[in-house]
């Protein structure tokens, strides 16, 4: 899987979108990239994937540069409950090859203030 | 929304005894992978299991094993605890591209 590199920490008001950055710039052409986050020993949680098009869920948004060297997920709308570590991943989907599992960098701390 | 049932939550145990730690995903959902997170090593692959049979294996002691049932239900085993052992022990269930962990067991080794 292809190496990821976040920032260590980032600070967001309560409300006002939340922008984490990712750079993927080893990324292959058949590797997607995941974003999960984990709160505070809960475990971790599925937020969204894309390969090149821009992606929407409930949860956020990916927008993935046109050369997929980097992404950012948006928070549309950050609260205190989106205070947790995002780990970006990039990585082949589908059951075969190596995605049975997961490896997680350092991932970038989202502090989320009143 | 996860769909993955860990028990127990938490759990302290002693140098040299042995644990087992439960997951139980949601019906109908085959693969389960285990994984343990610790503050230094980050989160590892441990094993995964499909139908009952371990499919993958990481980098782990003999110490460390797992079964699954035919109910999907999965443990994982791990014999003479060293206090390295402590951890956060995450299952989660593979569903399409995604996977969904529980909320995890709480071991610590004293």
């Amino acid at each position: 899987d292809a190496k990821t590199t976040q920032p260590t920490s980032m600070d967001c008001a309560e409300g006002r979108a939340a922008n984490l950055p990712c750079n993927h710039s080893t990324i292959s052409g058949n590797e997607y990239v995941y974003w999960y986050r984990q709160i505070h020993s809960q475990g971790p949680q599925y937020i969204i994937h894309g390969l090149k098009n821009n992606e929407t869920n409930e949860m956020a948004s990916l927008i993935i540069t046109e050369d997929r060297k980097s992404s950012t997920l948006i928070l549309p709308h950050a609260t205190l409950r989106d205070t947790a570590v995002y780990y970006c991943i990039v990585r082949v989907a589908g059951s075969g090859g190596s995605n049975y599992k997961l490896t997680f960098g350092k991932g970038t701390l989202l502090t989320v203030n009143p | 929304k996860a769909g993955v049932t860990q028990t127990p939550r938490y759990l302290i145990k002693t140098r040299g005894q042995q644990v087992t730690l439960s997951c139980s995903p949601i019906s109908g959902h085959r693969s389960v992978s285990w994984y343990q997170q610790t503050p230094g090593q980050g989160l590892q692959f441990l094993f995964e299991y499909f139908s009952e049979t371990q499919r993958n294996k990481g980098n782990f002691p003999g110490r460390f094993s797992g079964r699954q049932f035919s109910n999907s239900r999965s443990e994982m085993n791990v014999s003479t605890l060293e206090l390295g052992d402590s951890a956060l022990y995450l299952c989660a269930r593979q569903v399409s591209y995604e996977q969904y962990f529980g909320p995890g067991t709480r071991l610590t080794v004293t």
